[in-house]
């Protein structure tokens, strides 16, 4: 089952403007990480923030983290072609084994 | 440093035929993944291994799929006999083992088409 939803689904912007994408999760995590997916290839990790952390920054990425709305954002600033992919999020819940459970992605598409 | 190693990179089967996949991780992670991506969606957690013991194979079909790891590096996931909703690509992915956070490097995946 998918615990993150992200919205929007999909994201157009022209290159230079920031994107931003959304995840809800539903249950209590220890912490909430968002990975890229290029087409046809691997998830690669992005960032991760902590259950006590708010806000994380990673160069031109940021994330906040808000655990009593259960929901998070991802923040890309001065949007570039090659930043054209799917982003996820996924969440470690608290309590259990299972690593990582994932959302259903938002595919950002960078328009040069 | 090697990255997650995925054979094959894709596949085509008949329904009901069978299929196995390959995953050799990142040297030194006691902790390998399956995951199933359907196209359009995110991955779907199949089978998590630590060294060569499961720790949750809760979402997958063991009427159909199996997994094993049997000396704690390499892993082969198998599908038989397969379906048509099985159509998707297969990840394979690895991290340290531990308390704490938990960072996974991916494979590159194996596309199944089932015919």
């Amino acid at each position: 089952s998918q615990q993150g939803e992200e919205d929007p689904q999909a994201l157009s912007i022209q290159e230079g403007e920031n994107a931003t994408m959304n995840c809800s999760y539903k249950t209590s995590i220890n912490n909430l990480q968002w990975y890229r997916q290029n087409s046809g290839r691997g998830l690669v990790h992005l960032i991760l923030i902590r259950s006590n952390e708010r806000e994380k920054h990673s160069g031109r990425l940021r994330v906040t983290l808000d655990t009593s709305k259960k929901s998070s954002s991802l923040l890309i600033t001065a949007s570039r072609a090659a930043d054209t992919a799917s982003y996820f999020c996924a969440t470690k819940e608290s309590g259990s084994a299972r690593q990582l459970t994932f959302g259903s992605g938002t595919q950002l598409t960078v328009l040069p | 440093e090697a990255g997650v190693a995925q054979s094959p990179r894709y596949k085509i089967i008949e329904k009901r035929q069978s299929v196995a996949f390959w995953c050799n991780p990142i040297s030194g992670h006691a902790t390998l993944y399956w995951y199933q991506q359907i196209l359009g969606q995110g991955p779907k957690l199949l089978i998590q291994f630590q060294n060569n013991g499961v720790v949750d194979d809760s979402q997958l079909p063991k009427d159909r799929f199996s997994a094993e790891r049997l000396k704690g590096v390499d892993s082969t996931l198998k599908i038989q006999p397969a379906k048509l909703e099985d159509s998707a690509v297969y990840l394979c992915a690895s991290s340290f083992s531990g308390a704490g956070a938990n960072v996974l490097t991916f494979g590159a995946g194996s596309r199944l088409t089932v015919l």
